[in-house]
């Protein structure tokens, strides 16, 4: 039961570098999530989908690019790494119907990446 | 601009005493709380939530109190334990599914 699986744990990338940060989930969530939290503080939204080919930005989407061709993967990109985007970013999916709006998002254990 | 407020960085309870943490969010509009414990290395684990419409939630150890008026939410967990170590941030639906965190409140429970 794997929930959230987020690869890789850890990555150091250069200044310009970019890569993309995996993100899959095993439980038929149509709802997913990306999230970053910086030292000491709270996580904040970059982007969210709701289904398969919908995706909308969230309070800090800039220097980010997402995509969701299926309900199971939400992959993360940046493009061009800059410093201010070392963080730790969580992927996180919930399962949202009518008349049961309000559900816990599951969180996956995150990837750490560091921007030099 | 900070929507949810966690103003106690850590505390420190001993085993089997009462902990209550505390969050003030500052939107009327939030409808839906939720509490979440994150260890070292790991992702938010979801601990507890409420609606609006309801002033108390419990389960087990925990209960989660809802002050509308005050805008204040506070989790409470008794006896707490030792495992009961983390960091506990507390999170309100901001609309259409997406949570707003707090920065967090650091426990530690000591035998």
């Amino acid at each position: 039961n794997a929930g959230v699986t987020q690869t890789p744990k850890f990555r150091i990338l250069k200044i310009g570098q970019s890569m993309t940060l995996q993100c899959a989930q095993d439980m038929n969530h149509n709802y997913m999530y990306w999230y970053r939290q910086d030292p000491g503080m709270g996580l904040k939204l970059i982007y969210y989908s709701v289904g398969a080919g919908i995706t909308d930005k969230g309070e800090v989407p800039n220097g980010y690019n997402v995509s969701r061709s299926t309900t199971e993967d939400f992959p993360l990109r940046l493009e061009l790494a800059a410093p201010s985007q070392t963080s730790v970013y969580f992927c996180a999916s919930s399962l949202n119907r009518q008349g049961r709006e309000n559900q816990p998002q599951h969180f996956g254990d995150g990837t750490r990446l560091s921007i030099l | 601009d900070q929507q949810v407020k966690q103003n106690s960085p850590s505390l420190s309870v001993q085993e089997g005493r009462i902990s209550i943490l505390n969050c003030d969010y500052t939107n009327s509009m939030f409808d839906y709380f939720l509490w979440y414990k994150k260890y070292p290395a790991e992702g938010p684990t979801f601990l507890i939530s409420i609606s609006s419409i309801k002033d108390k939630n419990e389960d087990g150890r925990f209960t989660v109190f809802l002050n509308k008026s005050a805008k204040h939410l506070s989790l409470h967990i008794v006896p707490s334990q030792p495992g009961d170590s983390a960091v506990y941030f507390c999170a309100a639906k901001g609309g259409f599914q997406k949570l707003v965190f707090g920065t967090g409140t650091r426990l530690l429970v000591s035998p």
